[in-house]
């Protein structure tokens, strides 16, 4: 079965670092690029970035660049999202997902999500 | 940044009728469209991509039509586990990832 599955939810302190994981099953983990979308509670759906597993190459929506970062270790099939000082207002879920293929990026095969709560 | 805006905000079908929710894009996106469904404390669900292919398990009770800035998705028999929000994404166009819609709430009428 072709799954993601991500860690954990996470209660933070502003300041403070993060990063969660998403890891892939059941297909060629360096064959699909891996994108991290962000929902807000109560909100919709936003692009954030996407790596390729490959080479660890990545793109970054211009609303996320430079406030995560996203990496890759496809030793183990694993992508990471990260923070190096968490806001309140990064507070959301956040899922992992993986696209139709190379041209079609509608995103057939979603992790779990990670619900991220950053609170003083 | 391509703008998709989805109508109505909140629609209210009976079980059994048909839904018909809509999508527009600021700027032509093709034929470069997807629909996804969310339930509560769920991940969103593929449901059509290329703005008409129905995704893999998807019941046919669900379809997309439209090209350009103009798309539709079609549920033409309401079941019970239809209702939830949906969105619409296009992937058309930078960002690599798209952009979504606002959402779609299907509630029960």
């Amino acid at each position: 079965e072709v799954q993601l599955v991500q860690s954990g939810a996470e209660v933070k302190k502003p300041g403070e670092s993060l990063r969660i994981s998403c890891k892939g099953s059941g297909y060629s983990f360096t064959s699909y690029w891996i994108s991290w979308v962000r929902q807000m509670p109560g909100k919709g759906l936003e692009w954030m970035g996407r790596i390729d597993p490959s080479d660890s190459y990545t793109n970054y929506s211009p609303s996320f660049q430079g406030h995560v970062t996203i990496s890759a270790d496809k030793s183990i099939s694993t992508a990471y999202l990260q923070w190096s000082s968490l806001k309140a207002s990064d507070t959301a879920m956040y899922y992992c997902a993986r696209p139709v293929g190379a041209t079609v990026t509608a995103f057939d095969i979603w992790g779990q999500g990670t619900m991220v709560t950053v609170s003083s | 940044e391509i703008v998709m805006t989805q109508s109505p905000a909140t629609l209210s079908v009976s079980p059994g009728e048909r839904a018909t929710l809509s999508c527009r894009a600021s700027q032509s996106v093709s034929s470069n469209l997807a629909w996804y469904q969310q339930k509560p404390g769920q991940a969103p669900r593929l449901l059509i991509y290329g703005a008409s292919t129905r995704a893999t398990g998807i019941p046919a009770r669900f379809s997309g039509s439209g090209s350009g800035t103009e798309f539709t998705l079609t549920i033409s028999s309401l079941q019970s586990e239809d209702f939830a929000v949906y969105y619409c994404q296009q992937y058309n166009n930078w960002p690599p990832g798209g952009t979504f819609g606002q959402g779609t709430k299907l509630e029960i009428k």
